[in-house]
């Protein structure tokens, strides 16, 4: 059964500091791998969605990367700001059974301090 | 405005009572997820759709049910049965990429959260 664990699982910054979220996952067998971002009693907003086949994907100041192989990504913000505040959640697809449900990690809660 | 929309936003359940959460999209996927979100935790599959009439169980489906009579449409009835119901409910969809396993992005609604008194 995949596991997804996420550490830390809060981490406190303060502002202009480049970060670093850790993602782990137990079966290296995935299609691919999905970062969302959670602000408190909200919805999850989709960040990035890596393909098993790449290695690394980034859109404004987020890059995530991908190792399959020993089962981890990355999930790293540069300059943070307070208003990345939120608390960060990657999930995989199951890869057997159906491929559509998606496995969570707990999160990382992120504060970055102005 | 594409989107997933979740009402209501805040639901207080009495003991022993049913009650509904609807999740209605726009976005024309086929498919359909209901998870449950606990406090410090990720989000556990309750029951999903990949298609109109037809859904599967997911990990924790027990006391709860749905129906998929409508493609824009994923309503969870969380019964008596479930014992403890208190959490955060997020509907997603997403389309559906060409084979079995495929797997395309899912997208989430602002969810409702359920409380029983």
């Amino acid at each position: 059964k995949q596991e997804v664990t996420q550490i830390p699982a809060a981490l406190s910054v303060p502002e202009g500091e480049n970060l670093v979220l850790n993602c782990s996952f137990t079966d290296s067998a995935i299609y691919n791998l999905q970062w969302f971002r959670q602000d408190p009693g909200k919805g999850l907003t989709s960040l990035l969605l890596i393909q098993s086949s790449q290695r690394e994907q980034t859109s404004g100041r987020l890059n995530a990367s991908l190792d399959k192989s020993s089962g981890r990504s990355t999930l790293y913000i540069a300059a943070s700001q307070p208003g990345d505040s939120a608390t960060y959640l990657c999930a995989v697809p199951l890869t057997s059974g159906s491929a559509r449900q998606l496995t969570f990690g707990s999160g990382t809660q992120l504060t970055v301090l102005p | 405005d594409g989107g997933i929309t979740q009402s209501p936003k805040y639901l207080f359940r009495k003991e022993g009572q049913n009650v509904t959460l609807s999740c209605e999209q726009n976005l024309n996927h086929d498919a359909m997820y209901w998870y449950r979100q606990d406090p410090g935790q990720g989000l556990r599959l309750i029951y999903y759709s990949q298609i109109v009439n037809d859904f599967q169980k997911g990990d924790i489906a027990e006391g709860y049910s749905v129906s998929r009579e409508k493609k824009e449409s994923f309503p969870l009835t969380v019964t008596s049965a479930q014992k403890n119901p208190t959490a955060f409910y997020l509907c997603a969809s997403s389309s559906l990429g060409a084979g079995r396993s495929s797997y395309n992005e899912q997208f989430f609604g602002p969810g409702t959260r359920l409380t029983v008194l």
